[in-house]
């Protein structure tokens, strides 16, 4: 089966400043690769999704690029604030089915 | 209410017991999933019901048992848990099963003695 694996685990960054989380998956037939935010007491909420015929997709603050040859994907945040402390949740679905496959988390600290 | 609720927020229960966790859609979906989320571990899926229908048992043990009786509702009964159990079970939702996006409860946080 897929395999997702996530780094860092935990990141620390200044209020401002642009943070990275990076993912690797295993199984090239993946095509597509949401990204999901965890905060405190909650469930995961979804907050930016990419397909593979797209290498970026931004949202405001929030962008995410593929590169499908070395079967990585990335969670960029930019001026960082903190509420944006939160796990952040990467995941790969193969196929036509909505069967993630989610990386271990990282937790994400906006120190203000 | 809305979104996806799950019932009851903690649970804590003896080896011998049995519980249920219950978990509501309010959003007009068709596909409802169950996950365990263990400490510093990888959500892990157990089951995906579309349509009412049982479309994946991620080989989980029998002592779960999951149950959807309509598009709304999914239960998940618990008999002769282990403590390595204990974790935050998580329900999920979704319109359909192609690329859409799953809406998840605020989870039942289970701890087994």
């Amino acid at each position: 089966g897929e395999n997702v694996e996530q780094h860092p685990s935990t990141l620390s960054v200044q209020e401002g400043d642009s943070a990275v989380i990076k993912c690797t998956y295993s199984d090239s037939a993946s095509n597509y690769f949401p990204w999901y935010k965890q905060e405190l007491g909650k469930g995961p909420q979804l907050i930016i999704d990419i397909r593979s015929n797209v290498g970026e997709k931004k949202d405001q603050r929030i962008a995410v690029t593929l590169n499908k040859t070395a079967k990585h994907f990335s969670l960029h945040i930019t001026e960082t604030q903190p509420e944006d402390s939160a796990v952040y949740f990467c995941a790969a679905s193969i196929g036509n089915f909505n069967k993630f496959y989610f990386g271990s988390g990282t937790k994400l600290n906006v120190k203000p | 209410e809305t979104g996806v609720t799950q019932t009851p927020r903690h649970l804590v229960m003896g080896m011998t017991n049995k519980k249920s966790l219950k978990c509501e859609q309010h959003l007009g979906h068709n596909a409802m999933y169950w996950y365990k989320q263990s400490a510093k571990k990888p959500l892990e899926l157990m089951f995906v019901y579309n349509f009412k229908e049982q479309t994946e048992n991620n080989s989980v043990p029998s002592r779960f048992s999951p149950e959807c009786p309509n598009s709304s509702h999914l239960f998940l009964h618990l008999h002769t848990l282990q403590p390595e159990d204990s974790a935050l079970y998580l329900c999920a939702s979704s319109q359909g099963l192609v690329w859409d996006e799953q809406f998840f409860g605020p989870g039942t946080r289970l701890t087994v003695l």
